[in-house]
């Protein structure tokens, strides 16, 4: 079993609607992140979160430390957003990181 | 500007043959590690280092080797050991100590023929 869990897997959405990709993890963190990686491969660090909410643009981040579990939201979506969204949560104990599978977002115009 | 480089972006080797990943960063960050990505599974931790002359064995370290001779840099080598090599390699850096941010490099794209 993965410590990091997302879904889905994939999504394909409506340019406009609003996205929620989930991740569930099982192991004590310090931190979480949303990552999102483009077709190339290279990866960008969206949000680094401990606790509550932040918000960047259209692009929203939760976290529930309680129930081990953070979501990430996209308002009004775009082509553009297109991406492979991944979470990754740092151990709390050292400096290991755990990563998610991944959810592959298509948002079609 | 600052960040991370790797290069080739992509490359070919044959089978049996030995491969170093060069990756470079100039943001003085402590830490460097080397990621394994294949499709349909999370990254996976090959090599990491959190000071210069010192690095720690990943979850799948075996194939591989590193060397942390300077701060900027860290190269991968992938050794004909390892059974199967094709993958898509990315490197990160972060400041060591706290909880920070880990910035990554574009990947290499290692094909083995």
């Amino acid at each position: 079993k993965n410590e990091v869990e997302q879904s889905p897997q994939n999504l394909t959405a409506q340019e406009g609607e609003f996205i929620t990709i989930n991740c569930s993890y099982s192991v004590g963190i310090s931190a979480l992140h949303w990552l999102q990686q483009h077709p190339g491969g290279g990866i960008v660090s969206l949000f680094m979160l401990s606790s509550g909410k932040k918000k960047h643009g259209r692009l929203i981040a939760t976290i529930n430390i309680q129930e081990k579990h953070s979501s990430l939201h996209i308002t009004a979506s775009h082509p553009r957003d297109s991406a492979v969204y991944i979470c990754a949560v740092r151990s709390g104990t050292g400096n290991q990181f755990y990563f998610g599978t991944g959810t592959s977002l298509t948002v079609i115009p | 500007d600052g960040g991370i480089t790797q290069s080739p972006k992509y490359l070919f080797r044959k089978e049996g043959q030995n491969v170093t990943l060069s990756c470079e960063q100039n943001l003085n960050h402590d830490a460097m590690y080397w990621y394994r990505q294949d499709p349909g599974q999370g990254l996976r931790l090959i090599y990491y280092s959190q000071i210069v002359n010192d690095f720690q064995k990943g979850d799948i370290a075996e194939g591989y080797s590193v060397s942390r001779e300077k701060k900027e840099s860290f190269p991968l080598t992938v050794t004909s050991a390892q059974k199967n090599p094709t993958a898509f390699y990315l490197c990160a850096s972060k400041m060591s100590g706290g909880v920070n941010e880990q910035f990554f490099g574009p990947g290499t794209r290692l094909t083995v023929l």
